[in-house]
């Protein structure tokens, strides 16, 4: 069954440092969602993605936050300047179309711990 | 009015039981419910998904209730079994809008053998 791949695994950083979280997106999707996981909390959403741009974002997703997608098949999230706050899971998804009913797939996470 | 209040926040159930899981929600605009769950060390999983017009929807052992006009929906596992620890969220979004999933906090389900 076709799967939401992330990279690293996890991924330890300095603070103020600059991260690159790497997805490549189940290959006919074309939906590409980030959500992070605080250790003990819920799943929240960050930002979605739909055709070279973004769709939809949270509150979350400030300035210190940004998303590409550089080729057909990797989907990036990058986080400038490091905050200890930003230690968490962070989770790629992905949908084949539109409207919350198709299924949003995940990957298994990148965790990101900022020393 | 985004958020979506999962209970309990953990639940120990004996092989065999019934596990249940509640979720409430304020915006009436979410039309449509799925539940993920989520193993250790691993990505939220789709489980099973409702949308409103219907009051209960069953895929094998897992059910969902839908109660609309209380904005409540439930997840109950028949037979639970030690496979299905794990953690469970319940979600709402928009289906024809906003695509962002809102979920629950989580409920840590402990099945004893």
């Amino acid at each position: 069954e076709p799967e939401v791949t992330q990279t690293p695994s996890h991924q330890v950083t300095q603070m103020g440092q600059e991260v690159i979280l790497r997805c490549v997106p189940i290959s006919n999707h074309l939906y590409f969602y980030w959500y992070r996981q605080i250790l003990g909390q819920k799943v929240e959403f960050l930002v979605s993605f739909y055709n070279n741009e973004i769709s939809e974002k949270s509150e979350i997703f400030d300035d210190q936050f940004s998303v590409e997608r550089p080729d057909g098949s990797n989907f990036t999230l990058k986080i400038r300047s490091t905050k200890l706050e930003d230690s968490a899971m962070y989770f790629c998804a992905s949908s084949a179309g539109q409207g919350g009913s198709q299924p949003q797939h995940f990957g298994d996470g990148t965790r990101l711990s900022i020393l | 009015q985004q958020q979506v209040k999962q209970s309990p926040q953990s639940l120990i159930v004996q092989k065999g039981g019934i596990s249940i899981i509640n979720c409430a929600y304020e915006n009436t605009a979410f039309d449509y419910f799925p539940w993920y769950q989520q193993f250790p060390g691993k990505g939220p999983a789709l489980l099973i998904a409702i949308r409103p017009d219907v009051s209960e929807k069953k895929e094998g052992r897992f059910t969902i209730s839908f109660n609309k006009s209380a904005k409540q929906f439930s997840l109950h596992i028949m037979d639970s079994q030690p496979g299905d620890s794990a953690t469970y969220f319940c979600a709402a979004t928009e289906d024809t809008g906003r695509r962002a999933l809102t979920f629950g906090s989580g409920t840590r389900l402990q099945v004893q053998p």
